[in-house]
């Protein structure tokens, strides 16, 4: 069965300090997987996805992320916080043989002026 | 281009009572999908319809919970009667087709507190 696990219900940074957000993930098979952002009182937005191409992923809004299959780890990265970057963040994976997501439980991401 | 549609978007009702939500998805987008978010956690999908077919309805409590897509467009989700345990964020997403590469977009969520 598949899973993602995010490390860390909330997290905190100053604005202009880096961003790590992580998530783990458990897949029999070559995952796809995915990060969206979700504001106050709204749906969830496609950040970036991993689809088995390059495994460096750039999205939207400065942020990037890794799969680094070794570890099963796809973390979320950013240079430099924004306030407007202070919302929740979900990972989630799909697998080939199902269309399916599943995400992990989320994390907040609080910006320190 | 109009995003996924809601309503409404906040509802309270007490336990027993019946509710029901409602979604218009993207404009041509064949596949829709219903997910519960309770609080402090990640969607779960409950139910996704292909045009007005249902692809997957694994993890719906068919006991209490309803959903259709008549003609292939706009989406009810029902739940009756209703359990303290279903207040939750009910998000619907649509996307073009089914397909693991496809995104999917979502809606504002309809928050649901049953007293």
């Amino acid at each position: 069965a598949q899973s993602v696990t995010q490390l860390g219900s909330h997290v905190s940074v100053s604005e202009g300090a880096l961003v790590l957000l992580r998530c783990n993930y458990s897949s029999s098979v070559p995952p796809y997987l995915f990060w969206y952002v979700q504001y106050p009182n709204q749906g969830l937005q496609l950040l970036l996805k991993y689809t088995s191409a390059a495994t460096l992923v750039k999205g939207i809004n400065g942020f990037e992320a890794e799969f680094k299959k070794s570890e099963t780890s796809f973390h979320l990265t950013k240079p430099s916080a924004h306030m407007s970057d202070a919302a929740e963040y979900f990972c989630a994976v799909s697998v080939r043989s199902s269309y399916k997501l599943i995400f992990g439980s989320g994390t907040r991401l609080l910006v320190r002026p | 281009e109009a995003g996924v549609a809601q309503s409404p978007r906040y509802k309270i009702i007490e336990k027993r009572q019946s509710v029901a939500f409602w979604c218009n998805p993207i404009s041509g987008h064949a596949t829709l999908y219903w997910y519960q978010q309770i609080l402090g956690q990640g969607p779960k999908l409950l139910i996704q319809f292909q045009n007005n077919g249902v692809v997957d309805d694994s993890q719906l409590p068919k006991d209490r919970f309803s959903a259709e897509r008549l003609k292939g467009v706009d989406s009810t989700l029902k739940i009756q009667p209703a359990k303290l345990e279903d207040s939750a964020v009910y998000l619907c997403a649509s996307s073009l087709a089914a397909g693991i590469q496809e995104t999917q977009y979502f809606g504002p969520g309809t928050r649901l507190l049953v007293l």
